[in-house]
């Protein structure tokens, strides 16, 4: 089952621009990850944010949690045009940090 | 260098066919995974292994079948019960909760 859903579905900014997006959750998470997928490629682990923190940085991206809203947001600032792929939120279940259940992601051109 | 790899990167099956799908993995990471992803969608998790021997169903199981002889392999068949077996296959491995991902194999039917 696919718990979480990103929003929105495709974003297009110019290259200096910031890129934000969202993922909202249905049930109770450890911890919530977000992953890149350039065309045609596999998935690459971005940052892990656990339950009990709000906000992680790493590089030039940000990634709130809001536990009581059930929802984050990634935040990529100064965009670059190697920035253009698709970004998927991931959870598990606090029973199984093994299933990971994956949105539908959200696409970002970034144009130069 | 570390990583996952699967093979073949294009695969086509005809009808009735059983195909194997080969991820190997040299990171030393005991849990290994398949998924399925479908154009314009998240993935959907098949089979799972938390150590050698050992494997557990995901969400979309049926059609599928897999086995864990060996650490560092966890091939993938895609039976002729899969109905709809058109997909980019993903492989990934972990050693905690961050998973690393093959580049897919992509299956299609002729």
């Amino acid at each position: 089952s696919q718990q979480g859903e990103e929003d929105p579905q495709a974003l297009s900014i110019q290259e200096g621009e910031n890129a934000t997006m969202n993922c909202s959750y249905k049930t109770s998470i450890n911890n919530l990850q977000w992953y890149r997928q350039n065309s045609g490629r596999g998935l690459v682990h971005l940052i892990l944010i656990r339950s009990n923190e709000r906000e992680k940085h790493s590089g030039r991206l940000r990634v709130t949690l809001d536990t009581s809203k059930k929802s984050s947001s990634l935040l990529i600032t100064a965009s670059r045009a190697a920035d253009t792929a698709s970004y998927f939120c991931a959870t598990a279940p606090p029973s199984n940090d093994y299933k990971l259940s994956f949105g539908a992601g959200t696409t970002v051109t970034v144009r130069a | 260098d570390g990583g996952i790899t699967q093979s073949p990167k294009y695969l086509f099956r005809k009808e009735g066919q059983n195909v194997t799908l080969s991820c190997e993995q040299n990171l030393n990471h005991d849990a290994m995974y398949w998924y399925r992803q479908d154009p314009g969608q998240g993935l959907r998790l098949i089979y799972y292994s938390q150590i050698v021997n050992d494997f557990q169903k995901g969400d979309i199981a049926e059609g599928y079948s897999v086995s864990r002889e060996k650490k560092e392999s966890f091939p993938l068949t895609v039976t002729s019960a899969q109905k709809n077996p058109t997909a980019f296959y993903l492989c990934a491995s972990s050693q905690g909760a961050a998973q690393h991902f093959g580049d897919g194999t992509r299956l299609s039917i002729l």
